[in-house]
Formats: C-alpha cells, structure tokens, sequence
C-alpha cells in the first residue's frame, strides 16, 4: 500500500514554456501533499505544502505565481512550472500524507526537469 | 533554530555492520524518520521513531534519545543494493519534516 505516482518522469521543455507535473496517491486519500525540489548532491528543499481544497503554503523564497500548484482532489495534486528557465531544472518530487500529523510522507518517483 | 547534522559520506564493506549518526535540535518534536534515496530516485520510508529505544526491522534499526536529540540508523549484513543515500529527518511541532543533507553510503565488496 501508500503508493503514490507522478507523470511525467522526465520532461524536456524549451525556456519559457510550462510544465505540468502530475502527483497521484493510487491507494490512500492524501490530505496532504508536498513538494520538493532537489537538485544534484543537495538535500530535499520543500517547496510548498498543499491540503486538498485549500491554497498551498509555500516556502520562503518560493515564487507562488511561478510554481502553480492545485490540489483538487484527495488523490491528485499538480504542480505547474510557468514560463521554465534553465535554472528550474531539477528534480521535482512530491509526497503524500494520509493524515494531519503523525503519518509518514509517501514519496512519488520523482520528475526529472530539463529546461534548455 | 532547527538543525539536522549527519554525515556527509561513509564507506563500508559488504557483509558488515554501518552505524549512520543523526544529531538534531528542532523546535517542538513529532519524531524522527529515515529514509533511504538511491541515486536518481525519490526517498523511500525506512523507519520512524517517536519514543526512545531501538527499533528492529530486518537487516535494518533505528535509536532515538530523545533527551541525546540523537539517532542512528544500524545497517547489517551490508549488501552492495545498500549503496545510497540516507536522510534524516525530523517531524516539528507543526507536523513538517525537516529534512538532513543525507549520508552518502558507499559499500565496497
């Protein structure tokens, strides 16, 4: 159980396109789910918290009107990443939380961003 | 402050035991998870700790001192699979992980 899905898992785009970015809990309803970005040999920066039917909570130095995020659903989060640069490539990565606190973070596979 | 110290690389040999050391100082604490991240691939759960003690699963454990803000995690019978990375993370009183560098584990045959 506690498996969650992201798509695409690689995505090469031109500079200032968007990418959308996808992240599904297949079998457990997700009251939360985060993002995070990680780029080579450096730990996992959260980037926002979302809770279904609310806004996300982002973190500090995080453009909200640059990393759209939606969380419909109790099963579907998505994250969109508008007008890409170079430097937004990365490997985007969210998680999923059944509950409010205590439960542990579910991860999906990640999604690999390459913006030429 | 919050603050999660484990170390940066550690290198063992195959069939032996690897002791991974976590330190940490956050404000308020909701436990203490491990997960292992294999190059390239997104972290998956190892274990979670909340009260003192050892935790055992398989080849696997993990410690917590509370009183210490200390953990490890114990790895036997190291396969050369095991190579990865290993991060800490903490769970803060507003229930957000608060993640480790991670401990780049090299097994070596």
């Amino acid at each position: 159980g506690a498996v969650v899905s992201q798509h695409p898992s690689w995505v090469i785009c031109k500079s200032g396109t968007s990418v959308k970015i996808e992240c599904r809990s297949l079998d457990f309803q997700a009251t939360t789910m985060f993002w995070y970005r990680q780029f080579p040999k450096q730990s996992l920066m959260l980037m926002a918290t979302s809770n279904e039917g609310s806004k996300a909570t982002y973190e500090q130095g995080v453009e909200k009107d640059k990393f759209l995020i939606n969380h419909a659903s109790l099963t579907l989060s998505t994250l969109t990443v508008t007008s890409a640069h170079p430097e937004d490539s990365s490997f985007y990565i969210c998680s999923a939380r059944a509950g409010g606190g205590l439960e542990t973070q579910y991860f999906g596979p990640g999604t690999r961003l390459l913006v030429l | 402050g919050q603050n999660i110290d484990q170390p940066t690389e550690m290198t063992a040999t195959e069939g032996a035991i690897v002791q991974i050391n976590c330190t940490y100082q956050t404000s308020g604490f909701n436990g203490l998870f491990w997960y292992q991240q294999h190059a390239g691939e997104a972290p998956t759960f190892l274990s979670y700790n909340v009260l003192d003690g050892l935790e055992e699963k398989g080849r696997f454990s993990s410690f917590l001192s509370r009183s210490k803000g200390y953990s490890y995690l114990l790895l036997k019978e190291l396969q050369m699979k095991d190579s990865a990375s290993y991060l800490c993370a903490t769970m803060d009183s507003n229930y957000q992980l608060i993640w480790g560098a991670g401990t780049k584990l090299i097994i070596k045959p």
